[in-house]
């Protein structure tokens, strides 16, 4: 099955800098990569996603690259608020057989103001 | 908001007894997932239903049930077999298995006594 690596753990950066989460994949078979955001005490919510047919997209302050042939995907967040201070998973799915979402272990962001 | 529920919120149990977290969407999704979240270990899936009347183990199926019998209802059973039940289980729901959003419910925090 799918295995998805996530680093780093925790990650705390000063308002206004740049925040990079990372992860990887094992099954050269994804084809889908969410992204989601969950604050203290609330569920997963979905803030950006790609697909294996496109290697970058951005929304705003927030970007996801995909590297199929390393087998990686990354989130990129610019000019960092302390609303963006919250859990962050990246996830990776199956076209066919358990066509489910993998999570990776979650990246803690703590943006200082 | 999300069209996605979760009820109770917060569930005690004694140890020994088996317990049924309940789950109901609204946005008329096939496939839906339940997902167990512990601290630093991202979301681990149980169970996940692609149609009605069929589902399919996850990573940490053993020591929980679950059945499909209505489209919009996916209840989790944590059995007296599961060894460590205590964790906060997140239900989840897409149009489709797969390469698709999942939108989650606000979860249901089990504490076994």
């Amino acid at each position: 099955g799918e295995n998805v690596e996530q680093h780093p753990s925790t990650l705390s950066v000063q308002e206004g800098d740049s925040a990079v989460i990372k992860c990887t994949y094992s099954d050269s078979a994804s084809n889908y990569f969410p992204w989601y955001k969950q604050e203290l005490g609330k569920r997963p919510q979905l803030i950006i996603d790609i697909r294996s047919n496109v290697g970058e997209k951005k929304d705003q302050r927030i970007a996801v690259t995909l590297n199929k042939t390393a087998k990686h995907f990354s989130l990129h967040i610019t000019e960092t608020q302390p609303e963006d201070s919250a859990v962050y998973f990246c996830a990776a799915t199956l076209n066919t057989g358990r066509r489910a979402l993998t999570f990776g272990s979650g990246t803690r962001l703590q943006v200082q103001p | 908001d999300g069209g996605i529920t979760q009820s109770p919120k917060y569930l005690f149990r004694k140890e020994g007894q088996n317990v049924t977290l309940s789950c109901e969407q609204n946005l008329n999704h096939d496939a839906m997932y339940w997902y167990r979240q512990d601290p630093g270990q991202g979301l681990r899936l149980i169970y996940y239903s692609q149609i009605v009347n069929d589902f399919q183990k996850g990573d940490i199926a053993e020591g929980y049930s679950v059945s499909r019998e209505k489209k919009e209802s996916f209840p989790l059973t944590v059995t007296s077999a599961q060894k460590n039940p205590t964790a906060f289980y997140l239900c989840a729901s897409s149009i489709s298995g797969g390469g698709t959003e999942a939108f989650f419910g606000q979860g249901t925090r089990l504490t076994v006594v």
